[in-house]
């Protein structure tokens, strides 16, 4: 069973639309992150979320990208307006709550295809 | 900055063989090391991870991997491969700061499995 469960699995979309990809963990944790996966490329970090907060972020989320956790619960990532790049296997993770041990535990991603 | 090599793209071992999947690194400081394991349209879930301590670490589904800081490698090993082994393997470098813990991929390596 996932650490955290991820919705959509899949989701198809048109070029210059929005787009919410949902993370929901299992059990209450406060570090959260998402990464992508560009199809046959490695999986890069895009942001990490601690205490409802961006702690850190990498130079591809960009303006075009929020997060937010808006009910304390699901863990959201937002892309305003979908760009063909953006196709991607996005993954949610969730850290371990003892940070130092630097462990994350992934969803089982969400696929964005862009058209 | 941080970067991860995993030499071969593509490994092809018979069910029985032993295995080992090559990883160099390159970190600042002293690393903390993953081995995630992908099976098609599945998530990352980890094998086993290095943080301190003794070099040799075991891991689930009979992996273990071997730090060598001379070598800057974390080499992945499993002594009789299985047909599930069948899968993308990513190794992974933290970076750990202030509040989480910021994983660097490889590019992966595709592990095929002959009968």
């Amino acid at each position: 069973e996932p650490e955290v469960t991820q919705t959509p699995s899949h989701q198809v979309t048109q070029m210059g639309q929005e787009v919410i990809l949902r993370c929901v963990p299992i059990s209450n944790h406060l570090y959260f992150y998402w990464y992508r996966q560009i199809l046959g490329q490695k999986v890069e970090f895009l942001v990490s979320f601690y205490n409802n907060e961006i702690s850190e972020k990498s130079e591809i989320f960009d303006d075009q990208f929020s997060v937010e956790r808006p009910d304390g619960s699901n863990f959201t990532l937002k892309i305003r307006s979908t760009k063909l790049e953006d196709s991607a296997m996005y993954f949610c993770a969730r850290g371990t709550g003892i940070e130092k041990t630097g462990e994350l535990f992934f969803g089982e991603g969400s696929r964005l295809t862009v058209l | 900055a941080q970067s991860v090599t995993q030499p071969d793209i593509h490994i092809t071992v018979s069910e029985g063989a032993s295995l080992e999947l090559r990883c160099n690194y390159s970190y600042g400081a002293t690393p903390y090391l993953f081995w995630y394991v992908q099976s098609p349209g599945q998530g990352l879930q980890l094998l086993l991870k290095y943080f301190s301590g003794d070099t040799l670490v075991q891991g689930i589904k009979g992996f273990e991997a071997e730090f060598k800081r001379s070598q800057s490698s974390f080499n992945l090993r499993k002594p009789s491969v299985h047909w599930s082994d069948a899968a993308e393997y990513f190794c992974a470098v933290g970076h750990m700061y202030n509040a989480g813990n910021m994983l660097t991929f490889g590019g992966g390596t595709r592990l095929m499995v002959k009968p």
